[in-house]
């Protein structure tokens, strides 16, 4: 079965500062997707950035980037030039791709943007 | 267009009673996923729907929960003689085809008392 662990319940980082937050997963597969997602206190998951894979460079979208490292099985999120709104439960999670559906994900950590 | 909607926002029941809780996904989109959000258990996948074929129930902690999807698009998941356990915030997401992005709804906020 595979597994994600999210190392650090929280972390916090200054307005404008960078932060990066870490996951490592297990995983037998060769063929899979990972995922950040952010999740404000509203509840509502919302997708942040996802990687798949056989993709040998990192994902990005605009402040967010991903350290993928297949090989040690780290997928770690850093966030540059953070704002106050990036403050919420930050979800790493796994999905197999072949003919996968579910998400495993790992503990979560709780992100704070001290002004 | 709309997003993925549940109800109720909140939900507070006695132990012992059965709630239903529900789930309007996007229009058009074929699969469907329930999952539980837990202070012990962290996110955990429940059961997930896609398109006519038989669900996976796999996630589906006892016989106590059960789901189903009508017309392949509201889905109700159910859960019998609710314990204080089952407290937690249960979370639907749908996606366009099985393996797609997955869109969440805000969740239902369970209280067993």
């Amino acid at each position: 079965a595979q597994t994600v662990t999210q190392s650090q319940p929280e972390m916090s980082v200054q307005e404008a500062e960078t932060v990066t937050l870490s996951c490592t997963y297990d995983t037998s597969e060769s063929d899979y997707y990972l995922f950040w997602y952010k999740q404000p206190p509203s509840r509502q998951m919302i997708l942040v950035i996802r990687q798949e894979a056989y993709k040998q460079q990192n994902a990005t979208e605009n402040r967010f980037s991903v350290n993928f490292q297949k090989a040690a099985k780290s997928f770690s999120l850093k966030i540059s030039d953070s704002q106050l709104g990036d403050a919420a439960m930050y979800f790493c999670a796994y999905r197999t791709g072949t003919s996968g559906s579910r998400l495993t994900f790992g503990e979560g950590t709780q992100l704070t943007v001290n002004p | 267009g709309a997003g993925v909607s549940q109800s109720p926002s909140n939900k507070v029941t006695e132990k012992g009673k059965d709630v239903e809780l529900r789930c309007d996904p996007i229009s058009g989109h074929t699969a469907l996923y329930w999952y539980r959000q837990s202070l012990g258990q962290g996110l955990e996948f429940l059961i997930y729907f896609q398109g006519n074929s038989a669900p996976d129930k796999s996630g589906l902690p006892s016989d106590r929960f059960s789901a189903e999807r009508t017309g392949g698009s509201v889905s109700t998941l159910t859960i019998q003689r609710t314990q204080q356990e089952d407290s937690a915030v249960y979370l639907c997401a749908s996606s366009l085809m099985q393996g797609g992005e997955q869109y969440f709804g805000p969740g239902t906020r369970l209280t067993v008392t």
